[in-house]
C-alpha cells in the first residue's frame, strides 16, 4: 500500500518570506500527486495536481510543486507567503488510473504566516 | 464547478442511536464518492469508495456493519453511523470524482459528536 510522508507538522514564516513543505511517498509504481489545502473553518481545496507530463506544476494563489520520480517527492513552494496563506496544507497520493481509488492523505502541515 | 455539499454540517447525538449524513454533487454527476473520517489534528483517512448502484468498499478496520454506505443516485451518496458511541465522534468528510476525472472534490465535512 501507498504512504504520503509530510516533513513538517508545524510551519511558522513571516510576511514575504518563501515556502516550501516536503511531500514524500512510498509506492514503485506510477501515482497520481495532489496538494491540497484547508483554511480554517473551510473545506479542502485543491491547490495543484500533477497525473503526467511536465513535473513542475502550477496552481492556485503563487502555488507549485515539482515531481520528482527519483526522490519520490511532490514539494510545494511559494516564493513569497502571505498572512491569507494560514492553513493546514495535504499532499495526497493516488495510484495512477485508479480513478476509483480514494486518496491516501500525509498527515498535514500547519502553516502559519506572521504579520 | 465541482462542488459537493454535506448535510448536516454537525451533529449531537446520544450514544446507541444512529446518523445519516448526506452528500451531494451539486454541479456534476459523480462516478464515485469516497467517505474519510478525519479525528483531530491527524490527517484524512479513507474509509470507504462507493459508486452508484453498487455495494460500497470498505478499508481494512471500518466496520461496514456499523458505516452503512447507500449511494443511491449519481449525485448523492449517504453515510449512517448505526448505534453510535462516544468513539465514533469525529469528523467525516466525503469527497466525489466524476466525468472520467481523478481529481476528487470535497465537501465541507460533518461533525459529529455522540453524547
Amino acid at each position: 500500500a501507498q504512504s504520503v510522508s509530510q516533513h513538517n507538522h508545524h510551519v511558522i514564516l513571516s510576511e514575504a518570506a518563501s515556502l516550501e513543505l516536503g511531500c514524500n511517498y512510498s509506492y514503485g509504481g506510477t501515482v497520481n500527486l495532489f496538494w491540497y489545502v484547508q483554511y480554517p473553518g473551510q473545506h479542502l481545496q485543491l491547490l495543484l495536481k500533477y497525473f503526467s507530463g511536465d513535473p513542475l506544476v502550477k496552481g492556485i494563489k503563487g502555488f507549485e510543486a515539482e515531481f520528482i520520480k527519483s526522490k519520490f517527492s511532490f514539494n510545494l513552494r511559494k516564493p513569497s507567503v502571505q498572512w491569507s496563506d494560514t492553513a493546514e496544507y495535504f499532499c495526497a497520493v493516488m495510484i495512477s488510473g485508479g480513478g476509483a481509488d480514494g486518496l491516501t492523505f500525509g498527515k498535514g502541515t500547519h502553516l502559519i504566516i506572521q504579520p | 464547478g465541482a462542488v459537493v455539499s454535506q448535510h448536516p454540517s454537525w451533529v449531537i447525538c446520544k450514544s446507541g442511536t444512529s446518523v445519516k449524513i448526506e452528500c451531494r454533487s451539486l454541479d456534476f454527476q459523480a462516478t464515485t464518492m469516497f467517505w474519510y473520517r478525519q479525528f483531530p489534528k491527524q490527517s484524512l483517512m479513507l474509509m470507504a469508495t462507493s459508486n452508484e448502484g453498487s455495494k460500497a468498499t470498505y478499508e481494512q478496520g471500518v466496520e461496514k456493519d456499523k458505516f452503512l454506505i447507500n449511494h443511491a443516485s449519481l449525485t448523492l451518496s449517504t453515510l449512517t453511523v448505526t448505534s453510535a458511541h462516544p468513539e465514533d465522534s469525529s469528523f467525516y468528510i466525503c469527497s466525489a470524482n466524476g466525468g472520467g476525472s481523478e481529481t476528487q472534490y470535497f465537501g465541507p465535512g460533518t461533525r459529529l459528536l455522540v453524547l
